[in-house]
């Protein structure tokens, strides 16, 4: 399997634009999670989907932030509008059930 | 959310010396993960532990659970350049469906 799939691997961007990024999670697992790493607060839990359901989103920072998946296979995470302090690095991570949770290699997002 | 703290921060060692890493939380887990990240990647589960007082190996890594399931560390032999990351640990909660990471130690093994 080509494990989870993230794109783009790096984002740039100027305040105030709409950033989307994509993520394909491993097929067949039924869980997917996004989240965010910074140096000060570390890898935070953003939201989590089961069988495509958003169930929990309340790491979600705000109303700028939304996420889709409308289907199995795709998963988006939408920031509009864009800000400096959403520099960070984005993760998609998909599951099986219990089991191991994959992480993909995440997108580096810089916010000018 | 359980929150969980690890020390050191940072870690800059030789080749060829042991470390200790450390996870704590003033909750008890129910279950701790252990990951490393290496630069540019994403965390990588390396272990699980679920009874207090468990230890698990992994080649030159030890892993040990607190008696209480508040504590945990993580004890490297030898260290190689290859062990050089960001060592993670992580609780389960909300179901065991959501995990909640530490901040981690950034570990550079120097040749």
């Amino acid at each position: 399997d080509a494990g989870v799939i993230q794109s783009p691997r790096h984002e740039v961007t100027e305040m105030g634009q709409e950033v989307t990024l994509r993520c394909k999670p491993i097929s067949g697992h039924d869980y997917l999670f996004w989240y965010r790493q910074t140096m000060m607060r570390g890898l935070e839990l953003l939201i989590y989907f089961n069988n495509n359901v958003p169930i929990d989103d309340s790491g979600m920072p705000e109303d700028r932030f939304s996420a889709k998946m409308p289907n199995a296979s795709f998963s988006t995470l939408k920031i509009q509008p864009s800000e400096p302090r959403d520099s960070a690095v984005y993760f998609c991570a998909s599951r099986l059930m219990a089991d191991t949770q994959y992480f993909g290699p995440g997108t580096r997002l810089t916010v000018l | 959310t359980q929150l969980l703290e690890q020390s050191p921060q940072f870690l800059s060692i030789q080749e060829g010396e042991n470390l200790t890493v450390y996870c704590n939380s003033s909750s008890v887990f129910s279950s701790l993960q252990w990951y490393r990240q290496e630069p540019g990647e994403g965390p990588v589960l390396l272990v699980t532990v679920v009874t207090g007082g468990e230890v698990k190996k992994l080649k030159r890594l030890t892993f040990q659970f607190g008696d209480a399931r508040k504590d945990s560390s993580l004890h490297i032999t030898a260290a190689q350049p290859g062990d050089t990351g960001l060592y993670l640990c992580a609780s389960r909660s909300g179901g065991y469906q959501k995990v909640t990471f530490g901040i981690g130690t950034k570990l550079q093994v120097i040749p």
